[in-house]
């Protein structure tokens, strides 16, 4: 069964800085795709960026990108320059497949922006 | 605004009663999904229609009913509430293969 993996469940970056946050995903499937998104406290999902599995280059968005490691099945979001307004819950999620498009989602990290 | 509509965004109501949650998905968008946020399950997707049609279904209980109308908008009826129910529920939708998009959510709470 496919599985999502998110190990930090919070991290702290001073503003100005960059941060990583992880991803591990577990598929058995060839095609698939991995996907994060922001959630602040107001409760929305926005999305931030995609990255197909058999897309060669890295995705970007703005300050945004993604580690796409796929021998490690790792999908890190990397956001430089951090913002205050980047404190929020992030969450990586995978849809596996063609024929399946939901979307799986791991239990997110809480990222923390300090002056 | 994302395209998506979800209403009510907030519900009160108490134990044993029934609600019903709307979803307006993004014009042209002919999927849409609802997902369950709570702090003990995380986000856990419940059902998938496309095109009127259900496609996929996961963790949803009995007691939760969803379908999809010929305009694509969609209902999620939740019956029997427990306590355990309180939670935010969460619409999106898609294109065939597309991006998401997701409504500001429903905060259900059952007392």
């Amino acid at each position: 069964a496919q599985k999502i993996t998110q190990t930090q469940p919070g991290m702290f970056v001073q503003e100005k800085e960059a941060v990583t946050l992880d991803c591990t995903y577990d598929t058995s499937d060839q095609s698939y795709g991995l996907f994060w998104y922001k959630q602040p406290s107001s409760g929305e999902m926005i999305f931030l960026i995609y990255q197909g599995s058999y897309d060669e280059q890295n995705a970007t968005e703005g300050r945004y990108s993604l580690n796409f490691q796929k021998a490690r099945k790792s999908a890190n979001l990397v956001i430089s320059a951090s913002q205050l307004g980047d404190s929020a819950m992030y969450f990586c999620a995978m849809r596996e497949g063609y024929n399946t498009d939901k979307l799986i989602f791991g239990t997110g990290t809480r990222l923390q922006v300090f002056p | 605004d994302s395209g998506v509509t979800q209403t009510p965004k907030h519900l009160i109501t108490a134990t044993g009663q029934r609600v019903t949650l709307r979803c307006s998905p993004r014009s042209g968008d002919l999927s849409v999904y609802w997902y369950q946020q709570s702090l003990d399950q995380g986000l856990q997707f419940l059902i998938q229609y496309y095109n009127g049609e259900e496609r996929a279904k996961g963790n949803i209980l009995e007691r939760f009913s969803a379908q999809q109308f010929p305009d694509l908008h969609s209902e999620l009826n939740l019956s029997s509430l427990e306590l355990g129910d309180s939670a935010l529920y969460f619409c999106a939708s898609s294109p065939y293969l597309g991006g998401y998009t997701f409504g500001s959510g429903t905060r259900l709470t059952v007392v």
